[in-house]
């Protein structure tokens, strides 16, 4: 069975332009949860889908957003690029339910603003 | 809100002796699960273990055993018999009963040596 995938592995932008990634979760996954990891720090919360639906939203600005498309993959886009926005984008996901069902995550993006 | 701390960036170990990490967090949830992820030079977040809140009894998975001191609010992480392999950066992590997010530590780095 396929694990969480992401893409691309790297990316490389320029500051003030726009950044898409994308997860497909593991089948049977409906939520998908973005986090961003950068460089010295821990994981912070970005968003959270399920079913389609946006659930929750971490202390992020509005440039972050995503959608989870009908086969629950799901998309992260961040516009006007900072180059604070460097960093480890990881994307998980989970069965929908109990908080005992463990995250899997992907091996991430890795985005570098210039 | 819920936060979670890890107060050792490092922590080194020698091949085939044990290690503790340190995890406390803060919640005023009673349903609520705590976890620790592996991140190893990969990138790939791997699950360790879990603990549900409602149980007494600490987990265990092989070499890897928590110390969950409830009232204390505390979730340390025991390697026993390290091995090389197990070199790599550990998260705490917590999570409500209600499948929200993962609320990460900022991680402890743990080096094996020989």
């Amino acid at each position: 069975e396929a694990g969480v995938t992401q893409s691309p592995t790297h990316l490389i932008k320029t500051r003030g332009q726009q950044a898409t990634l994308r997860c497909s979760p593991i089948s049977g996954h409906t939520s998908v949860y973005w986090y961003q990891q950068a460089l010295g720090l821990g994981l912070q919360f970005l968003l959270w889908y399920d079913e389609g639906e946006e659930r929750n939203r971490g202390n992020f600005p509005p440039r972050f957003s995503g959608r989870q498309f009908p086969n629950y993959s799901s998309e992260l886009n961040v516009n006007a690029l900072e180059l604070e926005d460097s960093a480890l984008y990881l994307c998980a996901s989970s069965w929908t339910g109990r908080g005992n069902t463990e995250a899997f995550f992907g091996q991430g993006t890795r985005l570098t603003v210039v | 809100a819920q936060t979670v701390t890890q107060s050792q960036p490092e922590m080194s170990v020698q091949e085939a002796e044990t290690v503790t990490l340190s995890c406390t967090y803060d919640t005023s949830e009673s349903d609520y699960y705590l976890f620790w992820y592996k991140q190893p030079p990969s990138r790939q977040m791997i699950l360790v273990i879990r603990q549900e809140a409602y149980k007494q009894q600490n987990a265990t998975e092989n070499r890897f055993s928590v110390n969950f001191q409830k009232a204390a609010k505390s979730f340390s992480l025991k390697i026993s018999d390290s091995q090389l392999g197990d070199a790599a950066m550990y998260f705490c992590a917590y999570r409500t009963g209600t499948a929200s997010k993962l609320t990460f530590g900022t991680g402890t780095r743990l080096q094996v040596t020989l």
